[in-house]
């Protein structure tokens, strides 16, 4: 079972809007930047947000981060077919001393 | 190019060996940590720990002691992730990848299959 909550899976259709939130605590999201990443199947992940929300070059600017407490959001719009994919928020833990990962979310792009 | 290039995927018996290689490329290799990270089949990505590329100390998550060994060799600029008596657990996807900050993970390797099978 993951430190971060994430809903297992959201859906919506092309062009839309859609949240994917990262749910922790004060040892990990509360007191440590949150990243984001995107795993399409069979290749490596890509870094879409670092620092709660600050988008590397190259990296639409259809992809947002924020973070409020102990939780964290990632925001899509605009949705594209190619943007299928899961999605991990991540952060340090302070408490165990530890990187810790949500457990994915699976997007579908209707 | 800056890159992490993983070795290829290993196919083990239980109880053997295995070492996964991950060569930085067009970047300073000492400086940044490499972590490692692990995806099971079905699974999601679970964080191993990560070396200091300067000092070469290695640091590991709870779930990965005793049987996990990270290493490096700068002068070839390459980490590496050593998992001996292995177990059919310990298939998944092993990603090494590069830590600009704390779990930042800009760089990451194209990842290595590990299978366990008798």
């Amino acid at each position: 079972q993951s430190v971060l909550t994430q809903p297992p899976s959201v859906s919506a259709a092309p062009g839309q809007k859609v949240t994917i939130s990262c749910s922790g605590s004060s040892s990990d999201i509360g007191n440590n930047y949150v990243s984001w990443y995107q795993h399409l199947p069979g290749a490596a992940p890509k870094r879409l947000i670092y620092a709660n929300d600050k988008r590397p070059s190259g990296i639409p600017d259809r992809f947002s981060g924020s973070k409020s407490g102990t939780s964290a959001t990632l925001a899509i719009t605009g949705l594209q077919t190619g943007d299928e994919a899961d999605y991990y928020c991540g952060t340090w833990d302070s408490s165990l001393s530890a990187g810790v990962f949500g457990g994915g979310t699976k997007l579908t792009v209707l | 190019q800056v890159q992490l290039v993983q070795s290829g995927s290993e196919l083990k018996r239980p109880g053997a060996s295995v070492k996964v290689s991950c060569k930085a490329s067009g970047y300073t290799f000492t400086g940044p940590s490499i972590n490692w990270v692990r995806q099971a089949p079905g699974q999601g990505l679970e964080w191993m720990g990560w070396i200091n590329t300067i000092t070469g100390n290695p640091t590991y998550a709870q779930d990965f002691t005793g049987r996990f060994v990270f290493s490096l060799d700068t002068s070839v600029s390459t980490t590496y992730l050593q998992i001996d008596s292995l177990k059919a657990d310990d298939t998944a996807v092993y990603y090494c990848a590069r830590d600009r900050a704390t779990i930042d993970f800009d760089l990451w390797g194209q990842g290595t299959l590990v299978t366990v099978s008798s």
